[in-house]
């Protein structure tokens, strides 16, 4: 299965700032996927990602979130102006070999 | 649309008892579904899909299209067994369930 690793693994804002998320996959992936999960919630989707372009979007994935792949490897979620909601882990996710989609260890963004 | 609906939020059983995880699902066409476990502290993993019809970790689920449900099944739960479980659903993107924490007491 590919590794995906994600960084940092804790992140500490304050209300306001501009955040970013990074998700680096082993191998190349066209396909790629952001999830959200508040504490003690469920797994909610947020995005996905296919060849460089937003494939689909939920409700969630509003004006003040965007993805990019910058260098062609590394994948980014990028919250502009962040909330106390916005506290939760981030996973991303890519295509594995034996699953339909191999997690990262997730990103845990607190917002005070 | 698609939805999942995960029924119990909460789920605990003794070792050694039988347990069953459900899971009910609202699609138009052919599903593709799955049940993942997080451990604590750990990412999300795929457990078992439908399509392969195998048993991990003694887990089995079925797909039933009459009921439209897919539940996840152990007959001797374990205390290692203890996790979040989350059913989903794969439509080009995929979706999970609000997930059952699994409680597996000695």
């Amino acid at each position: 299965e590919p590794e995906v690793t994600q960084t940092p693994s804790h992140q500490v804002t304050q209300m306001g700032q501009e955040v970013i998320l990074r998700c680096v996959p082993i191998s190349n992936h066209l396909y790629f996927y952001w999830y959200r999960q508040i504490l003690g919630q469920k797994v909610e989707f947020l995005v996905s990602f296919y060849n460089n372009e937003i494939s689909e979007k939920s409700e969630i994935f509003d004006d003040q979130f965007s993805v990019e792949r910058p260098d062609g490897s590394n994948f980014t979620l990028k919250i502009r102006s962040t909330k106390l909601e916005d506290s939760a882990m981030y996973f991303c996710a890519c295509p594995g070999l034996n699953s339909p989609l191999h997690f990262g260890n997730g990103t845990r963004l607190t917002v005070t | 649309a698609q939805r999942v609906t995960q029924p119990e939020k909460l789920l605990s059983v003794f070792k050694g008892a039988p347990v069953e995880l459900k899971c009910n699902y609202s699609y138009s066409g052919s599903p593709e579904l799955f049940w993942y476990v997080q451990y604590s502290r750990q990412r999300l993993q795929l457990l078992l899909r439908h399509i392969s019809r195998e048993s991990i970790k003694g887990f089995t689920a079925d797909l039933n299209k009459g009921e439209t449900s897919f539940h996840l099944k152990k007959p001797f739960a374990q205390e290692e067994d203890s996790a979040m479980y989350y059913c989903a659903l794969n439509n080009n993107d995929m979706r999970f369930g609000a997930g059952t924490r699994l409680t597996v007491k000695p």
